[in-house]
C-alpha cells in the first residue's frame, strides 16, 4: 500500500503570492488533516477533512483554507503569504476521524520558504 | 486548553542503553488518548507507541514502552537496547477524546545515538 504523498516537496514563494498544496492519503483512509511545524511553534494543527467536510479547524487566519475531494485527496491553500508562514506543512491520514485512537499516517510534507 | 510540555530538548545516550524521555500534559478532561511520534531526517512523523488514558496498564512495543501516570499527568517513554536508528527528534502528543478536538505537540525531544 502507498504511503502518504504529499505534492511538491519544496515550494519557495514571495510575500503575497498564494500555494496550494497537495496531500494523497492512504488508499481507503477518509481523514485528512494538516499540521504546520516551525522551529518557534512546533507542530500546531491547521485542520481536519473527513468525506470531504471540514471537522476541525486550529487557530489560523483565515488565509489558510482546504478542502478534501471525493477520492479523499487533500488541498491545502494559504493566500497573501507572509514571511511567518514559512514551515514545514505536514499531512497526515487515518481511516476514522482523528478524535479517536486512530493512528495516524504523516506523509514527508511539503517545505514552504517564503521569501 | 490542553498543554504538552516536554523539558527535555536534547538527550543521548549510548547505543544498547537505555533512555527515558519525559513528557507532561495539562488537561482537566478525564479521557485521552497520548502518543509519542518519531521524526527522523526524512521529514515523515511515525507512530511508536499510544496509550489510552483509561488503560491503567503502560503501553510497551517492543524496545518501546511507556510509564503512564493519569494523576501526575506524566506520560515518559523508554527505549531500551537504544539502536542507532532510533536518533530522531521525539513528539509527544495528546488527544482528547471529544469529537471536536485536535492533537497538541509537545516541542520535542532530539536523541542521538553514540555508537
Amino acid at each position: 500500500k502507498a504511503g502518504v504523498t504529499q505534492t511538491p516537496r519544496y515550494l519557495i514563494k514571495t510575500r503575497g503570492q498564494q500555494v496550494t498544496l497537495s496531500c494523497s492519503p492512504i488508499s481507503g483512509h477518509r481523514s485528512v488533516s494538516w499540521y504546520q511545524q516551525t522551529p518557534g511553534q512546533g507542530l500546531q494543527f491547521l485542520f481536519e477533512y473527513f468525506s470531504e467536510t471540514q471537522r476541525n479547524k486550529g487557530n489560523f487566519p483565515g488565509r489558510f483554507s482546504g478542502r478534501q475531494f471525493s477520492n479523499s485527496r487533500s488541498e491545502m491553500n494559504v493566500s497573501t503569504l507572509e514571511l511567518g508562514d514559512s514551515a514545514l506543512y505536514l499531512c497526515a491520514s487515518s481511516s476514522q476521524r482523528v478524535s479517536t485512537n486512530e493512528k495516524l499516517f504523516f506523509g514527508s510534507g511539503t517545505q514552504l520558504s517564503v521569501l | 486548553a490542553q498543554t504538552v510540555t516536554q523539558s527535555q530538548p536534547e538527550m543521548s545516550v549510548q547505543e544498547a542503553e537505555t533512555v527515558t524521555l519525559s513528557c507532561t500534559y495539562d488537561t482537566s478532561e478525564s479521557d485521552y488518548y497520548l502518543f509519542w511520534y518519531k521524526q527522523p531526517p526524512s521529514r515523515q512523523m511515525i507512530l511508536v507507541i499510544r496509550q489510552e488514558a483509561y488503560k491503567q496498564q503502560n503501553a510497551t512495543e517492543n524496545r518501546f514502552s511507556v510509564n503512564f501516570q493519569k494523576a501526575a499527568k506524566s506520560f515518559s517513554l523508554k527505549i531500551s537496547d537504544s539502536q542507532l536508528g532510533d536518533a530522531a527528534m521525539y513528539f509527544c502528543a495528546y488527544r482528547s477524546a471529544d469529537d471536536n478536538n485536535d492533537m497538541r505537540f509537545g516541542a520535542g525531544t532530539r536523541l542521538t545515538v553514540k555508537p
